[in-house]
This record gives C-alpha cells, structure tokens and sequence, in this order.
C-alpha cells in the first residue's frame, strides 16, 4: 500500500506570499499524482491531475511539479479565496485510491 | 448542468442499514467510473468504494468490505450505496465521484451519522 505524507500539516500566511505544498509518496508512483482543493463547507475540487497539468478554469497561480515520490502544488501569489484545505491523492494503484492527510493553508 | 447530487443520509443506529442515492445530470452517466469518498468530521478524505462503468467490476476498502454495496442504474443515471452493519466510524459526510483517471466531479455529500 502506498502511503502519502503531506506537510506541513498547517501553513500560515498573508495574501500576496507564495505558498509551497508538499507530498511525498512511500515509493514511486511516476506522476500519477491529483492535488484537490476543499474550502470549508464544500466538496473538494480537482486542480492538478498528472503531476503538473491544471484543470481547465484553474487559475495559472496554481501549478504542480514533481514526479516519482516528491511532489509539490505552489500557489504563487495568494488570493483570499486560496485559504482552505489542500489533499495529494494517487492513481498508482488503481482502482484504489490514496489520499495524503491534508495541509491547511491558514490566513496569517 | 453537470453535476452530481447525493441524498438518503441521516442517522442510523449501530448494526442499522442506509441507502446512499447520487443523481447524476448533464452528461452521460453510463460512460463514466464512478466512486463513494467519505470524510470523517473534522478529518481527511478516505475513498471507500469503485464501480466501473462496465459491470461487474466493483472494489471496496477493507474498512467497508463486506458491509458496503456499491452499484449503478444507468436508465436512471443514479449511482448507489448500500451500507449494513453501520458502526459509529462509519460517521463521514459521504461524497459521491466521477472518475476520469481522476475525480474531475464530485458532489455536495450526504452527512450519515451512526449513533444509538
């Protein structure tokens, strides 16, 4: 079973900063790796699948690199809607499916 | 408009049964894999369940194999989910997804609480 380990658990800081997200998975799963974004009070939402391709109407802020075990989901300049809950999840065992345990992005 | 939409949660007792409805419009449901996400309060998303858009392929977690019933209604462009056997960990805002390599839809979610 692969697992994924995201950190940091919390990150707190001011609009305008660029945020740095990190998930790291327990052996390589190529680049088949999704980042979802969960405001409070609502569903997630895919943002990056493969790594590094953005979802159609996801702002070009939000980008996505990495492959094999470290990957990483940058938002480059924070908006204040950007503030919510961030989940890596693998495809690497499919039909199964992996979620990291989350990193908050908190308003500092 | 494209979108999914779960119902059937509420409360159940521990042992008791809940039968999970997603309602599915604006494109076609038969072609698409679909999967149930759950997310415990105040915790992080745990998938539970997978069905193909061809039968019979279905597959669980371990944490809901054997109590759990994933299946579809293509005619009614509905998926399903029978939950027996409820446990108070069973306790999850439950998530209804479409599949496309990854879960590109997902849905409101249905809150299932299981208490006595």
């Amino acid at each position: 079973e692969i697992l994924l380990t995201q950190s940091p658990a919390t990150l707190s800081l001011s609009p305008g900063e660029r945020a740095t997200l990190s998930c790291r998975a327990s052996q390589s799963i190529s680049d088949s790796l999704a980042w979802y974004q969960q405001r409070p009070g609502q569903a997630p939402r895919l943002l990056i699948y493969g790594a590094s391709h953005r979802v159609t109407g996801i702002p070009d802020r939000f980008s996505g690199s990495g492959s094999g075990t470290d990957f990483t989901l940058t938002i480059s300049s924070l908006e204040p809607e950007d503030f919510a809950v961030y989940y890596c999840q693998e495809r690497n065992n499919w039909p199964s499916i992996t979620f990291g345990q989350g990193t908050r992005l908190d308003i500092k | 408009d494209v979108q999914l939409v779960e119902s059937g949660g509420g409360l159940a007792q521990p042992g008791g049964s809940l039968r999970l409805s997603c309602a599915a419009s604006g494109f076609t449901f038969s072609t698409y894999e679909f999967n149930w996400v759950r997310q415990a309060p105040g915790k992080g998303l745990e998938w539970i369940s997978y069905i193909s858009n061809k039968y019979p392929r279905v597959e669980y977690a371990e944490s809901v194999k054997g109590r759990f019933t994933i299946s579809r209604d293509n005619a009614k462009n509905t998926l399903y989910l029978q939950m027996d056997n409820l446990r108070a960990e069973d306790t999850a805002v439950y998530y209804c997804t479409r599949e496309f390599w990854y879960l590109n839809l997902w849905g409101r979610g249905t809150l299932v609480t299981v208490s006595s």
